[in-house]
């Protein structure tokens, strides 16, 4: 298969541990941000989204967290399973960007049984 | 609900050679954007339409690349030349409105040798 991801950076969990992927961005005019969840040989795949009225937005296992004040996004992903096993990207835009995503580098979540 | 359509799944073709990628997004998705993912990395927008309207390609080496939505719906992307570089998944997104999720088709892995 193929060996997506070589230089991510990884975070490694125990099954039934809770996870916590963190991301930076840069752009202090972003409204809106998506994790998007990868696993290998397919596209990107929406898990969360939140928009920056917010700080806080919780979905099934799943809770992403803004801070705007130091631009920081987090996801937590509670009880991670081997199948959250995949890459994670932030991606994020704002209002006048029409909707054009700027991905994060992405980090590696590998999820021991 | 279908989702996005991308064809062919791979595609090796030799530098200077030509290559186009096709996608289908969502029924009523307005909003249509090719991405480029290296090995390693996010996804970088190359162009996203609007209908059948370019609404932004900065990101596109217009000296190689091309790309057109005629009618609004399908959309195809061209490189011509290739070089080794262009090696990655082109990936096909598409999403409804405005500051709404981007849903992904599952790529085309493309490459230059």
């Amino acid at each position: 298969g193929e060996s997506v991801g070589l230089h991510l950076p990884t975070l490694s969990v125990q099954e039934g541990d809770n996870s916590i992927i963190n991301c930076a961005y840069s752009n202090s005019a972003s409204d809106y941000f998506i994790w998007y969840k990868q696993e290998s040989g397919k596209g990107p795949q929406f898990i969360i989204d939140i928009r920056s009225n917010m700080d806080k937005r919780q979905g099934q296992r799943v809770t992403v967290l803004l801070n705007k004040t130091v631009k920081h996004l987090s996801l937590q992903i509670a009880a991670t399973q081997p199948g959250d096993s995949a890459v994670y990207f932030c991606a994020e835009t704002y209002n006048n960007a029409g909707n054009m995503l700027t991905f994060g580098g992405g980090t590696r979540l590998m999820v021991k049984p | 609900e279908a989702g996005v359509a991308q064809s062919p799944r791979y595609k090796i073709i030799e530098k200077r050679q030509s290559v186009a990628f096709w996608c289908n997004p969502i029924s009523g998705h307005a909003t249509l954007y090719w991405y480029q993912q290296i090995l390693g990395q996010g996804p970088k927008l190359l162009i996203q339409f609007q209908n059948n309207g370019v609404v932004d390609d900065s990101q596109l080496p217009k000296d190689r690349f091309s790309a057109e939505r005629l009618k609004g719906v399908d959309s195809t992307l061209k490189i011509q030349p290739a070089k080794l570089e262009d090696s990655a998944v082109y990936l096909c997104a598409s999403s409804l409105a405005w500051l709404t999720e981007a849903f992904f088709g599952q790529g085309t892995r493309l490459t230059v040798v």
